[in-house]
């Protein structure tokens, strides 16, 4: 049981290059969700999905797309990455709405050029 | 425009004391909040929460406060202990809407020998 697992842990992109992460869960959770962490601001949530097939915006949802296909998987992608958008990501499951534990991967630690 | 503040970016307590992290909201329509703890180079793992209907919730040395009317909740630890040193978010959601939560910017522990 592996819980929540984030592909890849690192990596550096130079400006306009684009780049797909990766969530995984084994939990068989409903929801997932993908933050950023940086310095001083906390978590903020970038997307977030309520079910397989569905995806909703969060509080800094541009330069980013997402995609759940699959109920275990949720994608982040940054089509034309920019320096702003480094940062460390995060994604977390949990099996039903807000009321629900939410439980993170490890990160993806992201450096844009 | 914060909705979850927590305004101490930093706390230090002595070993064995009490150490109390406070949070304020200031969306009324918040009813369930949680706190989380981050340890460097890994993702944020579920604390405790509490939920509107209740002033106080107790999980072995973590107690959360809530106080409705002044919109500010508190996680008490006692006693301190050198593994509770971690960054700690207070995050807020709506039941009722059941699916994202907003974290503050947390606040990092140092727990002193």
């Amino acid at each position: 049981n592996a819980g929540v697992t984030q592909t890849p842990k690192f990596r550096v992109l130079k400006t306009g290059q684009s780049m797909t992460l990766l969530c995984a869960q084994d939990m068989n959770h409903e929801y997932m969700y993908w933050y950023r962490q940086d310095p001083g601001m906390g978590l903020r949530l970038i997307h977030y999905s309520v079910g397989e097939g569905t995806t909703a915006k969060g509080e800094v949802p541009d330069g980013y797309n997402v995609s759940r296909l699959k109920k275990q998987n949720f994608l982040l992608g940054l089509e034309s990455a920019a320096p702003s958008q480094t940062s460390v990501y995060f994604c977390a499951s949990s099996y039903r709405g807000a009321t629900y534990e939410q439980y993170f991967g490890p990160g993806t630690r992201l450096t844009v050029t | 425009d914060q909705q979850v503040k927590q305004n101490s970016p930093s706390l230090s307590v002595q070993e064995g004391r009490i150490s109390i992290l406070n949070c304020d909201y200031t969306n009324s329509m918040f009813d369930y909040f949680l706190w989380y703890k981050k340890y460097p180079a890994e993702g944020p793992t579920f604390l405790i929460s509490i939920s509107s209907i209740k002033d106080k919730n107790e999980d072995g040395r973590f107690t959360v406060f809530l106080n409705k009317s002044a919109k500010h909740l508190s996680l008490h630890i006692v006693p301190s202990q050198p593994g509770d040193s971690a960054v700690y978010f207070c995050a807020a959601s709506a039941i009722k809407r059941d699916d994202k939560i907003i974290f503050g910017k947390g606040t990092r522990l140092h727990i002193l020998p």
